[in-house]
């Protein structure tokens, strides 16, 4: 079946550094989501993306539709505390059917 | 508007018992969705239903089965719980015909 291949699976980082990840697929996507998740809880939506090349900006969160619609990224700027947690890319399919990444896990040095 | 409501948010059962979650969407989605998160893993779909009717399905056990009502609602039932089935349970609901899909808090299961 469809997969996505999201990287890299953990990262650390120094507060007040940017955080780029991403997600591929051999695939093709309708629609890219990119969530977060704090431990114990459900993932929240960050932004939605529907269009080829679409970019959006959501606060410090800025995330692209790939030309191909095969990839997404998502970039956090300047890191804060609160930005650590798992963020996971989803690809909605044309049947309607929505594939999740495995995540990233974002950890930030004090 | 109100967010997706799972119920019960916590929950200890024993090897052998079912139990029964609860999900409700949205009001005006259609699709709702089951994961089940382990730690360390990522989400593993369970199954969809829109308008009642179950429309993808993952790959686990009979065990595993679950419904939707009329007004959307689903409900989640595991039979015979195994020590493995102690998870993270996410439900998930959307229009169904694209765009996002909105999480519930889940429900954390633990069996003995």
């Amino acid at each position: 079946g469809q997969q996505l291949n999201q990287s890299p699976q953990s990262m650390f980082i120094q507060e007040g550094e940017d955080v780029s990840m991403n997600c591929t697929s051999s695939s093709i996507f309708n629609t890219w989501l990119w969530y977060k998740q704090d431990p114990g809880e459900g993932p929240v939506l960050l932004i939605a993306l529907y269009k080829a090349g679409e970019l959006t900006s959501n606060g410090r969160l800025t995330a692209q539709f790939g030309i191909t619609r095969k990839d997404s990224f998502l970039n956090i700027s300047a890191s804060i505390p609160s930005d650590v947690g798992i963020y996971f890319c989803a690809g909605r399919n044309r049947d309607d059917k929505i594939i999740f990444g495995k995540g990233t896990r974002l950890h930030i040095l004090p | 508007k109100a967010g997706v409501t799972q119920t019960p948010r916590y929950l200890i059962k024993t090897r052998g018992q079912q139990v029964t979650l609860s999900c409700s969407p949205i009001s005006g989605h259609r699709s709702v969705s089951w994961y089940q998160q382990t730690p360390g893993q990522g989400l593993q779909f369970l199954f969809e239903y829109f308008s009642e009717t179950q429309r993808n399905k993952g790959n686990f056990p009979g065990r595993f089965s679950g419904r939707q009502f009329s007004n959307s609602r689903s409900e989640m039932n595991v039979s015979t719980l195994e020590l493995g089935d102690s998870a993270l349970y996410l439900c998930a609901s959307s229009l169904g015909t694209g765009g996002e899909a909105f999480f519930g808090q889940g429900t954390r299961l633990t069996v003995v």
